[in-house]
């Protein structure tokens, strides 16, 4: 039962284009979202979050869409660069349990030069 | 600051037998969560520690315990070793001074790359 689902294991754009990611969740409990990117071996770094009470949260090239009806998150990443290109890893928790991440599968992202 | 550093970065065993990870948290960090990565199931949240004590716990057999020092440095131990525990295990340290999520955010370390056969 994936709580966290990335239905597109790869995305691939040309470089200055924007890219959208797309993450669907189902737990009603999730009320904080993150987006964590990966190289190959490297652990996952941390890149944005967004609470459940907001519906946007930019950070430079980077905005993060939440919409709660829907079950629906979307990473922006404008303009893309080659240096973006990485997996891409949504994932989902709840207030008191802040360390305790459920993961999407991830969306491997190429960018095109 | 030094990250989270996972040792060691690959090991190779064999069924049956059982294998010991260690993980240093980022200095000042108090929580230390352990994840699997496979290509099958992704990222899986296996358990937290917090002040030597576990915390939360994920979906996996007992095979798959840890433990927490007194400075915050954390090994996983898995028994009894099944091909299928052939994966990446991240070790991810964070403050845990809050709860709150936006004060809390999780810094992994590379990984130790397990594999069994």
């Amino acid at each position: 039962d994936q709580q966290v689902k990335q239905n597109s294991p790869s995305l691939s754009v040309q470089e200055g284009r924007i890219s959208i990611l797309n993450c669907d969740y189902t737990n009603s409990m999730f009320d904080y979202f993150l987006w964590y990117k990966k190289y190959p071996a490297e652990g996952p770094t941390f890149l944005i979050s967004i609470s459940s009470i907001k519906d946007k949260n930019e950070d430079g090239r980077f905005t993060v869409f939440l919409n709660k009806s829907a079950k629906h998150l979307s990473l922006h990443i404008v303009p893309s660069q080659p240096g973006d290109s990485a997996v891409y890893f949504c994932a989902a928790t709840w207030s008191g349990s802040a360390r305790q991440l459920t993961f999407g599968s991830g969306t491997q992202l190429t960018v095109l030069p | 600051k030094a990250g989270v550093t996972q040792t060691p970065r690959y090991l190779i065993k064999t069924r049956g037998q059982q294998v010991t990870l260690s993980c240093s948290p980022i200095s000042g960090h108090r929580s230390v969560s352990w994840y699997q990565q496979t290509p099958g199931q992704g990222l899986q949240f296996l358990f937290e520690y917090f002040s030597e004590t576990q915390r939360n716990k994920g979906n996996f057999p007992g095979r798959f315990s840890g433990r927490q020092f007194s400075n915050s440095r954390s090994e996983m131990n898995v028994s009894t070793l099944e091909l299928g525990d052939s994966a990446l295990y991240l070790c991810a340290s964070s403050l845990a001074g809050t709860g709150d999520p936006a004060n809390e955010k999780l810094f992994f370390g590379s990984g130790t790359q397990l594999s069994v056969l």
